[in-house]
């Protein structure tokens, strides 16, 4: 069945470094949109970013994603951390089986900024 | 203002006994989901609705109920609740096809 991958469980960084959270994937559809959702402490996760289209580059609040069918995978980035961006970081895909509009998670990458 | 909003945000359950997690939406969206987040488990899908009246089987829907009796209200029950269902629960609203789904502020229960 469908699955999604995210390796790491945590990721700490000093402020300043470059961000990548892997994500990768499993599915049958061609038309899968994946996403990234982040989930800080006290609030509601909330999206991210999302794609369905093949090698095009998403942009939201400094973080960038490219989906890359070829590969199954939907990496997050930014270029520099900020202390702001200490939060969960779920990637997700669309259940395209029935059309239900449920999403299968991964387990989530904790990231932790450093002064 | 919130669109999706649960209550209680916190609750405290004896085993055996039963809990009720609410859910109100103003998105109005047709399809409503019941999420419990573990760490090392992620988000895992419960139970879901496709609208009034409609209530589908998650992944991990044993042990709970959902009842969806109107366009905005989809709450999830344990009718005996035991100590492996203390998590952080969520719910949220969305349309289907790839939509983006809104999540609401969680609800921790802790099963004792």
């Amino acid at each position: 069945g469908d699955s999604v991958t995210q390796k790491e469980g945590l990721v700490t960084l000093t402020e300043g470094l470059p961000v990548m959270l892997n994500c990768t994937y499993q599915t049958i559809y061609s038309n899968a949109f994946l996403f990234w959702y982040v989930h800080y402490l006290n609030e509601s996760p909330r999206l991210l970013l999302k794609s369905s289209t093949d090698n095009k580059r998403t942009e939201h609040q400094g973080f960038h994603a490219t989906l890359h069918k070829s590969s199954s995978s939907f990496h997050l980035q930014k270029s520099s951390a900020q202390l702001s961006d200490s939060a969960l970081y779920y990637c997700a895909l669309s259940d395209q089986a029935g059309n239900t509009g449920k999403l299968i998670f991964g387990l989530g990458t904790t990231l932790q900024v450093q002064p | 203002e919130a669109a999706v909003t649960q209550s209680p945000r916190n609750k405290v359950a004896v085993t055996g006994g039963k809990v009720t997690l609410s859910c109100n939406q103003t998105n109005n969206h047709n399809n409503m989901y019941w999420y419990r987040q573990d760490t090392g488990h992620g988000l895992r899908l419960i139970h879901y609705s496709y609208g009034a009246g409609s209530t589908e089987k998650g992944d991990i829907p044993d042990g709970y109920k959902a009842s969806r009796p109107s366009q905005e209200n989809f709450s999830l029950i344990l009718e005996l609740a035991t100590p492996s269902q203390t998590s952080v629960y969520f719910c949220a609203s969305g349309d289907a096809g790839g939509n983006t789904l809104y999540f609401g502020a969680g609800t921790r229960l802790s099963v004792l």
